[in-house]
C-alpha cells in the first residue's frame, strides 16, 4: 500500500465550480498533515495545514479523518488561477522525528472559463 | 518575504561526473532537507540535516550522496557519480522547528539533467 494515495485525476472543471480532493495514509502514527499546491515545474508550496477538527481558508476547507486516516481538500468558487497540481503531505510517525515529509502522487486540477 | 534559494536553475552533466548542488536557506532555519522530484512522479524525501549532521535519510541517499554545511548559509547536496536515473528536479527546503505543523519552505529547485 502506498504511504500516501491521491486520486491523480485529472480534474477539469469549470469557473465557479466545487472540487473535492481526497488522500488517504497508511501509517497510522502520522502527526501532521498538509496540503500543498505545485504549479508546473515549480517547487511545492503550502496551501494550507490540516488539523483534526478541520479548518478553512477562504475558498478552501481541509479534512482529517484520523480513525479512517483520510484527508481531503474542497474548493469553491474555483478560479482559473487554482489550476495545479494538490499534493496531500503526510508528516512523522515512528523513525521520522525529524521533519520527513511524504508525499502522494498529486491531483491535478485545471479550470477553465 | 525571506526565501530559500538554489543554484544553478538547471545542471547538465555527463554520466559518472560529480555534481554539487548548492542552497541557501532561510536565515534563521535550524533544519534543512533535500528532496527530488523524477519528471511525473511524486516529490520524494531524500535527507534531513540537523546541528551540522544528518537527522534521517531514505533508501534513495545512497553512498554517492553526502550533504555539507560548508558555512553559515549554504547547504550543499553532492552527488559523487552521477546515473542517469539521477536526472530529476532537486529541491531544497528549510523550516525553523522539524516537528509538529512547522512549515518547511522550498526553494524554486535545480533540475539536473545526466546524459
Amino acid at each position: 500500500r502506498k504511504e500516501v494515495e491521491q486520486d491523480p485525476g485529472p480534474f477539469n472543471v469549470p469557473e465557479g465550480a466545487t472540487v473535492a480532493f481526497n488522500c488517504t495514509y497508511s501509517n497510522s502514527a502520522s502527526q501532521s498533515f498538509f496540503w500543498y499546491r505545485q504549479d508546473c515545474r515549480k517547487e511545492p508550496k503550502l496551501l494550507m495545514s490540516v488539523y483534526s477538527s478541520g479548518n478553512e481558508d477562504g475558498r478552501f476547507t481541509a479534512q482529517l479523518n484520523r480513525a479512517s486516516q483520510y484527508i481531503s481538500l474542497l474548493i469553491r468558487d474555483s478560479k482559473l488561477s487554482d489550476s495545479a497540481t494538490y499534493l496531500c503531505v503526510v508528516k512523522g510517525g515512528p523513525g521520522t522525528s525529524y521533519g520527513k515529509l511524504t508525499f502522494g502522487q498529486g491531483t491535478i486540477l485545471t479550470v477553465h472559463p | 518575504e525571506p526565501e530559500v534559494t538554489q543554484t544553478p536553475s538547471h545542471q547538465v552533466t555527463q554520466m559518472g561526473q560529480e555534481v554539487i548542488l548548492r542552497c541557501v536557506p532561510i536565515s534563521n532555519h535550524l533544519y534543512f532537507y533535500w528532496y527530488r522530484q523524477i519528471l511525473g512522479q511524486k516529490v520524494e524525501f531524500l535527507v534531513s540535516f540537523y546541528n551540522n549532521e544528518i537527522s534521517e535519510k531514505s533508501e534513495i541517499f545512497d553512498d554517492q550522496f553526502s550533504v555539507e554545511r560548508p558555512d553559515g548559509s549554504n547547504f550543499t547536496l553532492k552527488i559523487r557519480s552521477t546515473k542517469l536515473e539521477d536526472s530529476a528536479m532537486y529541491f531544497c527546503a528549510s523550516s525553523l522547528l522539524a516537528g509538529g505543523y512547522n512549515e518547511q519552505f522550498f526553494g524554486p529547485g535545480t533540475r539536473l539533467t545526466v546524459l
